[in-house]
């Protein structure tokens, strides 16, 4: 039973640039969220994605956006990168009909803007 | 903005100790969830408490909730070297889905 997979695990972009990271979840599981990890810092709640819609949003710029397919795998997507988008970007996944949430992560995605 | 805060910010103990680190956090909650993060990866869920549970126990984890002080504790015993990690709380608020996380507490176990 696979866990949640990320791709790349590492990035080097520059600034402008526009990036994607991919995310599968765990098997069964319906519900991906993103988060943003500065060095240093606790993880900062992107946008969490349940049946292809966003369904709740952190406080992030439109810059950030992500997407959902059919077999609930996602992406993210940021656009006009900025050198302080440099973090590790990690994807959790769960299950709604499972109210409490225990979230499932995934080892992350360095991504490195010069 | 960070839900959470996490005292203290790093701990440096001997193996064989006891590890306790709190958390506080500031609006009314679901639920208060433990994660341990290795090495700046993936972050591994340890325990989650109900905001109607006073205390929780697994393995050699002991979680604490005190809702009247917005605030929550992790014990670890008998700490091993493998338990060098950073620990996040994270709260899980009513009629939201996001979990809301604190800056973590940097646990380093001595040989």
């Amino acid at each position: 039973d696979a866990g949640v997979t990320q791709s790349p695990t590492h990035l080097i972009k520059t600034r402008g640039q526009q990036v994607t990271l991919r995310c599968s979840p765990k098997s069964g599981h319906d519900t991906v969220s993103w988060y943003q990890q500065a060095l240093g810092q606790g993880p900062q709640f992107i946008f969490q994605y349940y049946e292809e819609e966003e369904r709740q949003r952190g406080n992030f710029p439109d810059r950030f956006s992500g997407h959902q397919f059919p077999n609930y795998s996602s992406e993210l997507n940021v656009n006009a990168l900025l050198l302080g988008d440099s973090a590790l970007y990690l994807c959790a996944s769960s299950l709604v009909s499972v109210r409490e949430e225990t979230q499932y992560f995934g080892p992350g995605t360095r991504l490195l803007v010069l | 903005s960070q839900q959470g805060e996490e005292d203290p910010q790093a701990l440096s103990i001997q193996e064989g100790e006891n590890a306790t680190m709190n958390c506080s956090y500031k609006t009314s909650i679901n639920n208060l969830q433990w994660y341990r993060q290795n090495s700046g990866r993936g972050l591994v869920h340890l325990i989650l408490i109900r905001s109607n549970e006073r205390e929780k126990h697994s393995g050699r984890l002991r979680v604490t909730l005190d809702t009247s002080k917005k605030s929550s504790s992790l014990l670890i015993t008998a700490s091993r070297a493998a338990d060098t990690a950073s620990y996040f709380c994270a709260t899980d608020a009513d009629s939201n889905y996001q979990l809301i996380w604190g800056a973590g507490t940097k646990l380093i176990i001595k040989p």
